[in-house]
């Protein structure tokens, strides 16, 4: 069965601070992989995604994430932390084009910063 | 681009009452669009898939009666939330999907909707 997991319900790190989140799906073949992040009582926006190509995807707000097949990971990455980066983020896997298409979500991880 | 809006951004209402979200995509069309709920500090729950001009696909143990979904345009859904009673309080995101854009089946979401049933 598809699925998407987010080992980490909540991140505290430091304002400055590196940060990586992770990200594991379990999928038949290569899917599209998403990252979303969502401020509280708002959407869903979206940060970067991978298709296909380069495995390291830059996206907005300094983030980045790589793709990993060995690993069936795509774990998020920030050099540099700020205060405005707290926020729920939401690693989702969709499917091959074509017919009935969804995402599937993980859990999400909570992230505060500390200044 | 891939602006996606819901209205209104919240509600409150009495038991046994409807409610209408309506979900518009501002610039491009919808050829899909994507109706969650999303609990507190939870994940997101995909309810339904509407494609434009067709009946909505709804998820396993969704109510299709209680929750009516509507994709009369390619930039127009509307979510009904029937006889709403206070379980059905929630937080209501929809997305849109523009295949023609974008290949990889990108979700574009709107802010959301919080329902509050009294």
């Amino acid at each position: 069965a598809q699925s998407v997991t987010q080992p980490d319900i909540h991140i505290t790190v430091s304002e400055g601070a590196s940060l990586e989140l992770r990200c594991n799906y379990s999928y038949g073949a290569t899917p599209y992989l998403f990252w979303y992040v969502q401020s509280p009582g708002q959407g869903l926006q979206l940060l970067l995604k991978y298709f296909s190509g380069d495995t390291l995807v830059q996206g907005i707000k300094g983030f980045e994430a790589e793709f990993k097949r060995s690993q069936s990971s795509f774990n998020l990455r920030k050099p540099s932390v700020h205060w405005s980066d707290a926020a729920e983020y939401f690693c989702a896997v969709g499917p091959l084009s074509g017919g009935y298409n969804k995402l599937i979500f993980g859990a999400g991880t909570r992230l505060a910063v500390h200044p | 681009g891939a602006v996606v809006s819901q209205h209104p951004s919240w509600v409150i209402c009495k038991s046994g009452t409807s409610v209408k979200i309506e979900c518009r995509s501002l610039d491009f069309q919808a050829t899909t669009m994507f109706w969650y709920r999303q609990f507190p500090k939870q994940s997101l729950m995909l309810m339904a898939t509407s494609n434009e001009g067709s009946k909505a696909t709804y998820e396993q143990g969704v109510e299709k009666d209680k929750f009516l979904i509507n994709h009369a345009s390619l930039t127009l859904s509307t979510l009904t939330v029937t006889s709403a009673h206070p379980e059905d309080s929630s937080f209501y995101i929809c997305s849109a999907r523009d295949r023609f854009r974008d290949r990889e089946d990108t979700q574009y979401f709107g802010p959301g909707t919080r329902l509050t049933v009294l």
